[in-house]
């Protein structure tokens, strides 16, 4: 199971918006609604942000959106803010019953 | 409150094995799988596998069969994550995380473990 395909690098002004994509294939992320996002900060834990591509858990901010199309998914941040400023990985269910993370994004708040 | 303790740092020598535990509290523990996660030094997340804490049958992912072992003590909500045949390439940090109690994903995470192998 090859890893999802994300760009390595995004950033943006503090205010802005910024999408991540998260790139997979019709036996993972096309094929189910079960599409997960992660902001990790150095030296931390990673954190669920988003879970079944656009449903946010309690307490993390109505900044963060998730959405799908086709065998992409993707990640919205409006209002970009400092503390955003962190690695972001995607996720999904594969059709081997399996998961698989993305290759991660960093983003850079300018 | 959920948490999940992970065991301390360990250094290891090739050759060696080398056992991570995961103690769950503040919440039923064979009502969530535990997933393992493998993130080696300046890398990506890799998804191990998963192991079924209610009745304990262990996915793993490619790559990570043979030397992987997926283990429980629900007497002590216990979760293990055991190596053997330790590689200079298997050094990373070793995660585990809760799988999320409202859909798909992982919601509570250990602290982390670091597994340094090195001769």
């Amino acid at each position: 199971q090859s890893a999802l395909t994300q760009p390595a690098s995004v950033s943006g002004s503090p205010g802005q918006s910024i999408t991540i994509s998260c790139t997979g294939t019709s036996s993972d992320v096309g094929g189910y609604n079960y599409v997960s996002w992660y902001q990790q900060h150095p030296g931390k834990a990673p954190k669920l942000m988003i879970y079944d591509v656009s449903n946010r858990p309690s307490g993390v901010p109505d900044r963060f959106s998730g959405s799908k199309s086709g065998n992409t998914a993707s990640l919205t941040i409006s209002g970009l803010q400092a503390e955003d400023e962190a690695d972001y990985y995607c996720s999904s269910y594969t059709s081997s019953s399996t998961r698989v993370f993305g290759t991660g994004t960093k983003v850079t708040v300018l | 409150q959920v948490q999940l303790v992970q065991s301390g740092s360990e250094l290891k020598k090739p050759g060696a094995s080398v056992k991570v535990s995961c103690k769950a509290s503040g919440y039923t523990f064979t009502r969530y799988a535990m997933n393992w996660v493998r993130q080696a030094p300046g890398q990506g997340l890799e998804w191990m596998g998963r192991i079924n804490t209610n009745i304990g049958n262990p996915t793993y992912a490619q790559g990570f069969t043979g030397r992987f072992v997926f283990s429980l003590d629900t007497s002590v909500s216990t979760a293990y994550l055991q190596i053997s045949s330790l590689k200079a390439e298997d050094t990373a940090m070793y995660y585990c995380a809760r799988d999320n109690t409202y859909g798909y994903g992982v919601d509570y995470w250990g602290q982390g473990t670091l597994v340094t192998v090195s001769s």
